[in-house]
């Protein structure tokens, strides 16, 4: 199995511009997540979604913040306009079967805002 | 929101020493897991434990899920260089909590 897969591995832009992650989670497994990760706060989820469909959001830092999952295999999370201090490592992660089910994360997009 | 509390943050051993860290938390869980994530990685499965008082091994790896349901442990014997990196808890109760991370230096 390839894994859960994200791209890019590295996005590095300017202040004001629109960012888009993607990703694309294991074959078969229902849920996925998006976590933010920084020295300051550690592995923090802001989003979850169920069968496609978003469960819990409650972690999207602000409005900038937008994902989507149009289908079972694929995902992104949008960030319009970025910030510098939204820099951080961002990963995707997807399980069988909700939230009390094992997770299995990508590699993870770097991202840098200048 | 709910934390896993991991100890210690971080180690510096010498090759070929055992490692021990732990995980508790304040409330119940029903699923303990390990990952460990390596520099500019994402956080890998490591071992997974499903039962109170469940003794769990991966190779030099061993983990233990707590009887009080409350916390972890994770064992690593005869360290090597390649076992640098940040070890994780997670824990899955009504959702699923990360610990703070223990970072594990190995010297040569």
């Amino acid at each position: 199995d390839a894994g859960v897969i994200q791209s890019p591995r590295h996005e590095v832009t300017e202040m004001g511009q629109e960012v888009t992650l993607r990703c694309k989670p294991i074959s078969g497994h229902n849920s996925l997540f998006w976590y933010r990760q920084t020295m300051m706060r550690g592995l923090e989820l802001l989003i979850y979604f169920n069968n496609n469909v978003p469960i819990d959001d409650s972690g999207m830092p602000e409005d900038r913040f937008s994902a989507k999952m149009p289908n079972a295999s694929f995902s992104t999370l949008k960030i319009q306009p970025s910030e510098p201090r939204d820099s951080a490592v961002y990963f995707c992660a997807s399980s069988v079967a909700g939230f009390t089910d094992t997770q299995y994360f990508g590699p993870g997009t770097r991202l840098t805002v200048l | 929101g709910q934390q896993l509390n991991q100890s210690p943050q971080s180690m510096f051993i010498q090759e070929g020493e055992d490692v021990s860290m732990n995980c508790t938390s304040s409330s119940i869980f029903n699923t303990w897991l390990w990952y460990k994530q390596d520099p500019g990685e994402g956080p890998v499965l490591l071992i997974a434990l499903y039962k109170a008082g469940e003794l769990t091994s991966n190779g030099r790896l061993t983990a233990q899920f707590g009887i009080t349901r409350k916390d972890s442990f994770l064992n690593i014997s005869a360290s090597i260089p390649s076992d640098v990196g940040i070890y994780f808890c997670a824990g899955t109760g009504n959702q699923f909590y990360f610990g703070t991370g223990t970072s594990l230096t190995v010297i040569p």
